[in-house]
This record gives C-alpha cells, structure tokens and sequence, in this order.
C-alpha cells in the first residue's frame, strides 16, 4: 500500500496562494489509481477539492475550480495542490487520498491556517 | 450537485450492543457509496465500498446495506474502539460529496 505524506505552509494570508504538496512513496504516481485531495475545516465535515490522474485528466469540485490548480509531477513521485485567493474560510486540515473507487488510502493530513 | 444525509447526528450505544447508522442520498448514487470513520486528529479511514463490500482489513462487524438513495452501516458489536464519527460518501456523480457525519458515542 502506497504511503502518503502531504507538505506545505501552515499558515497562508487572506488573498494569498495556498500551495501543497503529495509525497508518494511505496509505489509509483503512474499506478491506476486517481490521486485525491479532500478538506476538513476545524470541527466540520469532510469536502472533496480535486482528483488528478498520472495521465493529467483532472476532476474538481465546481465550488472552488475558478482558483484550484492541481499537478502531478512524475520525476518526484508526488502531486500539488494550488488554491488562489484564499479566504479564512479556506482554513482546514487538507488530506490527500488514493481513490480506485472510493478514498481507500489516506495521508495523516496538514492544517493550514489563513490569517494574517 | 448530490446532498448527503444521515441520522441521527449522534448514536448513544453502550459496548456490546449493535449500531445501525444511515444515510441517504437527494438522488439515487447506484451502489457508489463508501462509508468511513474517522477518529480525533486522525485521518478518515475506508470502511466500505461498494455500499457492501469491506475494505482489507475491516473486521467482519461492520457491514453496509441499501443501493439507490439509502443506505445503512451496522455495527454488530460495538467495541471499545469503535467509538467514533461515521462519514458516508457518493462517488457516482462529481463533485463527490460527504453526509454531515454521526458519532457514536458511548452510552
């Protein structure tokens, strides 16, 4: 079972740019899976951002699709997630997942705070 | 965009006794459903698939139901461990979307 390891800023400005990363180790980014990123603000419930596939086919969520750009890049085994315009509403624990079907592998998950 | 629901918000049950906990969808989601649990400052964990099918490694206690637009996660002895929030989840039409979630809770 592939491992998870997802990195970036913990804390981001309002109106700034939001920028995580996808370690993905004990197996490889072009495996038949989608690679997934899911949020959960504090104490709410769980939101699905983006899905990516290695062949660059990507899904999102409509409600933030105008400011989200998701990537894999292969030669690190690893995919991003990019979120512009960020508002305190965009505070959350943000998770990234294997999904086959449903989210059947997940990172231990990264908070990131917006404030200034 | 499908609304997930379940009930109830929190399900009371002492060690020992079953938990039956549901979900329903604004539309129907085939047998796309996936049920997981999540337990504090841990990352949700695949339980179901399938609306039936267990994921590796999931003990033969759990088990889902139902296809269409409901669906029911029972829990056939409630372990210690067991106590947690539920989350169902569609995966039939994007966006994909989560119910608000249950606890269970110890009685």
């Amino acid at each position: 079972q592939v491992q998870l390891q997802e990195s970036g800023p913990g804390l981001v400005k309002p109106s700034g740019t939001l920028s995580l990363t996808c370690a993905v180790s004990g197996g490889s980014i072009d495996s038949s899976y989608w690679w997934s990123w899911v949020r959960q603000p504090p104490g709410k419930g769980l939101e699905w951002i983006a899905d990516i596939y290695h062949g660059g086919n990507t899904n999102s969520n409509p409600s933030l699709q105008s400011r989200l750009t998701v990537s894999v890049d292969k030669s690190k085994n690893q995919f991003s997630l990019r979120l512009t315009s960020v508002t305190v509403a965009d505070t959350a624990v943000y998770y990234c997942a294997t999904r086959a079907w449903a989210f059947d592998n997940w990172g231990q998950g990264t908070m990131v705070t917006v404030s200034s | 965009e499908i609304v997930m629901t379940q009930s109830p918000a929190t399900l009371s049950v002492s060690p020992g006794e079953r938990a039956t906990l549901s979900c329903r969808a604004s539309q129907t989601v085939s047998s796309n459903l996936a049920w997981y649990q999540q337990k504090p400052g841990q990352a949700p964990r695949l339980l179901i698939h399938g609306a039936s099918t267990r994921a590796t490694g999931i003990p033969a206690r759990f088990s889902g139901s139902g296809s269409g637009t409901e669906f029911t996660l029972t829990i056939s002895s409630l372990q210690s461990e067991d106590f947690s929030v539920y989350y169902c989840q569609q995966y039939n039409n994007w966006p994909f979307t989560f119910g608000p979630g249950t606890k269970v809770d110890i009685k």
